[in-house]
């Protein structure tokens, strides 16, 4: 079945160093990838979604591409803040309608001073 | 102003009892979910409607049923609750069900079952 998989539960580093979130996606049909941010004790928001097959995306100094040789999306920024401190989520949709997002486990990044 | 409203935000039951989470969007959305998150299932889809026509169910219990009784609203109802329910419950919506569509989440209600 349709499914998206991170790697890394938790991830810690301390301020101004790159960071990079690994998620890959597993599905038959046409996907549309996401990844969500959630700060402590708010809702969950939209940080940036996928573009064209190979294309870079970026939102807030975050960016990723969509790779459907690999079926990854990875996010990656440069320079981490302090305030990039919280759960991210991968998600998955696919064009055939009916089916709602469909989230990765999410990981937890830890920004130090 | 927040555009999903949430309501309670903080909900405390004991076992065996009833509650329902109200939710409405201000959105103008055709497509209304409910998600619930735990510490053992970080983001897990439970219900999608469109147009108030239910079109996922991921739930495997019948105690939780979702409502729709008008275009706006989805609320969700939980019955003989038990502890294991304890969880944030977020409701979200986006203009239309699947494809490249953002869903928008509520603030979510957080539920304790005693």
């Amino acid at each position: 079945g349709d499914s998206v998989t991170q790697t890394e539960g938790l991830v810690t580093l301390t301020k101004g160093l790159p960071v990079m979130l690994n998620c890959t996606y597993q599905t038959t049909y046409s996907p549309f990838l996401f990844w969500y941010v959630q700060h402590l004790n708010e809702a969950p928001k939209l940080l940036l979604k996928s573009s064209t097959d190979n294309k870079r995306t970026e939102h807030q100094g975050f960016y990723a591409t969509l790779h459907k040789s690999s079926s990854s999306f990875h996010l990656q920024k440069s320079s981490v803040q302090l305030s990039d401190s919280a759960l991210y989520f991968c998600a998955l949709s696919i064009y055939q309608g009916g089916r709602a997002l469909i989230f990765g486990t999410g990981t937890t990044v830890s920004v130090s001073p | 102003d927040p555009k999903i409203i949430q309501k309670p935000k903080y909900l405390v039951a004991v076992t065996g009892s009833e509650k329902i989470l109200i939710c409405e969007q201000y959105l103008g959305h055709n497509a209304m979910y409910w998600y619930r998150q735990s510490a053992k299932k970080p983001l897990e889809f439970m219900f999608s409607y469109s147009y108030q026509k239910l079109m996922d169910n991921q739930t495997a219990s019948s105690r939780f049923q979702p409502q729709s009784s008008k275009k706006n609203h989805l609320d969700l109802q939980i019955t003989a609750l038990k502890p294991d329910d304890s969880a944030t419950y977020f409701c979200a919506s986006s203009h239309r069900l699947g494809g490249a569509e953002t869903l928008y989440f509520g603030s979510g209600t957080r539920l304790t079952v005693l």
